[in-house]
């Protein structure tokens, strides 16, 4: 299957600085990557789309202006936590939508853990 | 509103049995319904996948039923192993809203040696 690649695996950041999560489609090209935050043992939940050289579709109750996406190019979409709390601490995993696959399947990243001291 | 109701939230099998997860959703729009097996600190990896054009499909052990009256589908682990212990997601998409994902609450399976 298709490879979808984050960095960093996790992260470990003081409260008040910014984190940027990098979300890559490896081998084939992206026009719609998702972003999604998940608790433990809990399934997950979308933040947020992003769509290539468009600005990102927030899902209700998530800060735009707190959760910076970027879709620069076709395999390249980026996360950054401003001003990051204690509570930002989670599991982020981006997908990537091939768009040549069928019926626009979502392959996963390996996820980030971020935890804010 | 949960559009994609999932059970059992967890399910211990005996390796070799089957196991069996549950899903069913309301939406008659949705046209694509995945499974994804996740393994602790990792991410989603897709399992297989199906449309409403067909009742069944299987790929070695996995097997996804469809039953499009009932609105309901399953995913069935056939001579199921220890390594298969992980949390099971299904999913339900409509290509007419951009191929959002509405995710289940997931599985959590252990299968006993």
């Amino acid at each position: 299957g298709a490879v979808v690649s984050q960095h960093p695996s996790r992260v470990i950041c003081k409260s008040g600085t910014s984190v940027k999560i990098e979300c890559r489609s490896l081998d084939f090209q992206a026009t719609t990557m998702f972003w999604y935050r998940q608790f433990p043992k809990q399934s997950l939940m979308l933040m947020a789309t992003s769509n290539e050289g468009s600005k990102a579709t927030y899902e209700q109750g998530v800060e735009k202006d707190k959760f910076l996406i970027n879709h620069a190019s076709l395999t390249l979409s980026t996360l950054t936590v401003t001003s990051a709390h204690p509570e930002d601490s989670s599991f982020y995993i981006c997908s990537a939508r091939e768009e040549a696959g069928p019926w626009g399947t979502q392959y996963f990243g390996p996820g980030t853990r971020l935890l804010v001291l | 509103q949960q559009q994609v109701k999932q059970s059992p939230q967890s399910l211990i099998v005996q390796k070799g049995g089957i196991s069996i997860i549950n899903c069913a959703y309301e939406n008659t729009a949705f046209d694509y319904f995945p499974w994804y097996q996740q393994f602790p600190g990792k991410g989603p990896a897709l399992l297989i996948a199906i449309r409403p054009d067909v009742s069944e499909k299987k790929e070695g052990r996995f097997t996804i039923s469809f039953n499009k009256s009932a609105k309901q589908f399953s995913l069935h682990i056939m001579d199921s192993q220890p390594g298969d212990s992980a949390t099971y997601f299904c999913a339900a998409s409509s290509s007419n809203t951009g191929n959002q994902f509405y995710f289940g609450t997931g599985t959590s399976l252990t299968v006993i040696p």
